[in-house]
């Protein structure tokens, strides 16, 4: 059974920083890359980010790009995402999720297909 | 504006089938098979009803069946039930190595 434990949410103001973690069991971690998604209030899903099982690729949504990093320890099972200029807009819950791709394929392709298993959320709002 | 296109709602009776759209472009769902689709319930994560097109899960029903053609991509639930009543996305790999999701569209089972 693959469990996701988010923790890190919380209130920040505008252009304040913020990280949010997810800690994962269940699965072998540093297999598979791992996902960041958000959900503004009232709004579909939103991709944020993609790191791979290593940590050696790294990829954002244009949105995110330069203010957001994430990294991963996967001697610690643990995927995070560190927020930094923070913007109302960026007020959402933000989910935590590991990647289908297995760790051979991609390797041999450099594709990945997305989201499997996802954690419970964490809701960060920015507001003054 | 998301870049995958979802109709913003459907709906059918108990028992009767429907089928949501998700149309992209020629740099991700036309580019690769690799679309998913979730089903997201009020208040909680989304769950994953489809991968790679068309492939389910292990625990999902077989109602739930993928297709794509060309540039679009659908998702058809048959034998419609109560418990199906939620929000429908689907996502696509990129040709920018990104992901993206389609807009949502909310099932209503009358």
């Amino acid at each position: 059974q693959v469990y996701l434990v988010q923790s890190g949410g919380g209130v920040v103001r505008p252009g304040g920083s913020l990280r949010v973690s997810c800690e994962a069991s269940g699965f072998t971690f540093s297999g598979y890359g791992m996902h960041w998604v958000r959900q503004g209030p009232g709004k579909g899903l939103e991709w944020v980010a993609f790191i791979r099982y290593d940590g050696r690729n790294k990829y954002y949504a244009d949105s995110v790009k330069g203010r957001f990093t994430i990294s991963r320890d996967n001697s610690e099972n643990t995927v995070y995402l560190q927020m930094n200029r923070l913007q109302a807009e960026d007020t959402a819950v933000y989910y935590c999720a590991k990647d289908q791709t297995p760790k051979f394929y991609y390797d041999a392709s450099g594709y990945y297909y997305g989201p499997d298993n996802w954690g419970q959320g964490t809701l960060v709002t920015v507001s003054s | 504006q998301s870049a995958l296109t979802q109709p913003a709602s459907v709906s059918g009776s108990p028992g009767q089938s429907i089928t949501i759209s998700c149309t992209g472009s020629s740099r991700d769902v036309g580019a690769y098979n690799y679309v998913s689709w979730y089903q997201q319930h009020p208040g909680k994560a989304p769950k994953l009803m489809i991968y790679e097109v068309s492939w389910r899960p292990s625990g999902v029903s077989n109602r739930f069946s993928g297709s794509k053609s060309g540039i679009t991509a659908s998702l058809t639930i048959s034998g419609l039930q109560a418990e199906d009543e939620a929000d429908y996305y689907c996502s696509s790999y990129t040709t920018s190595s990104t992901l993206e999701f389609g807009g949502g569209t909310k099932l209503t089972v009358l």
